[in-house]
């Protein structure tokens, strides 16, 4: 079964500090993602990455910036936090065209 | 642009009976896949059913089967003798062959069984 292990289940920041969030995947996919899921709102595409080094804004980068340093591992960075930002993210990992296998989440609060 | 639309936010079905989640979708693509996500209450966001758009025959899974209507862009989500376990939201995809990774979602029904 495809692992996708998302570092935390449940975080609590303050506004203006940078925030990790971690993404590991075990079968070796060559697409990683990033969304944020909110209520009504649907899951929104953040960012993604074809293979290392490499990423592609998806339909709201702002206020985000990502890292693929190792195929494996696909990291979400919150430059400076906001309370806007606070949200579910969920990591996906797929091969080409493939379904995504999906993170449990990470539910993010910035107070 | 390519566009999912989940027309029910929420829906409720007594245990044992049958369900189905409507789905629309839009593009000009023609070869294109399909996907029903299941994501019950919180819990990991797994997949339920995939179409290949080139394919006419209906996905099947289990107790999971899908109507797919091509011409009108029309990939609804059925679900056969209903189980508690089957809380959970339903979202609705799609990704077109040749162009980015990008999974287009819809909003999500939250569908309920009740005992």
């Amino acid at each position: 079964d495809v692992k996708v292990t998302q570092s935390s289940r449940y975080l609590v920041k303050r506004t203006g500090e940078k925030v990790f969030l971690e993404c590991v995947q075990d079968m070796d996919h060559e697409n990683m993602f990033w969304y944020r899921q909110d209520p009504g709102l649907g899951l929104r595409l953040i960012y993604f990455s074809y293979d290392v080094k490499m990423k592609e804004k998806g339909d709201i980068p702002e206020g985000y910036s990502v890292s693929r340093e190792k195929k494996e591992r696909f990291s979400l960075i919150l430059e400076s936090a906001s309370t806007n930002q606070t949200s579910m993210y969920l990591c996906a990992s797929s091969r080409p065209y493939q379904p995504q296998h999906f993170g449990d989440g990470t539910r993010l609060s910035i107070l | 642009a390519q566009t999912v639309t989940q027309s029910q936010p929420e829906m409720s079905v007594q245990e044992a009976e049958t369900v189905t989640l409507s789905c629309t979708y839009d593009t000009s693509e023609s070869n294109y896949y399909l996907f029903w996500y299941k994501q019950p209450p919180s819990r990991q966001m797994i997949l339920v059913i995939r179409q290949e758009a080139y394919k006419q025959q209906n996905a099947t899974e289990n107790r999971f089967s899908v109507n797919f209507q091509k011409a009108a862009k029309s990939f609804s989500l059925k679900i056969s003798d209903s189980q508690l376990g089957d809380t959970a939201m339903y979202f609705c995809a799609f990704i077109y062959q040749g162009g980015s990774e990008k999974l287009v979602f819809g909003k999500g029904t939250k569908l309920t069984v009740n005992p």
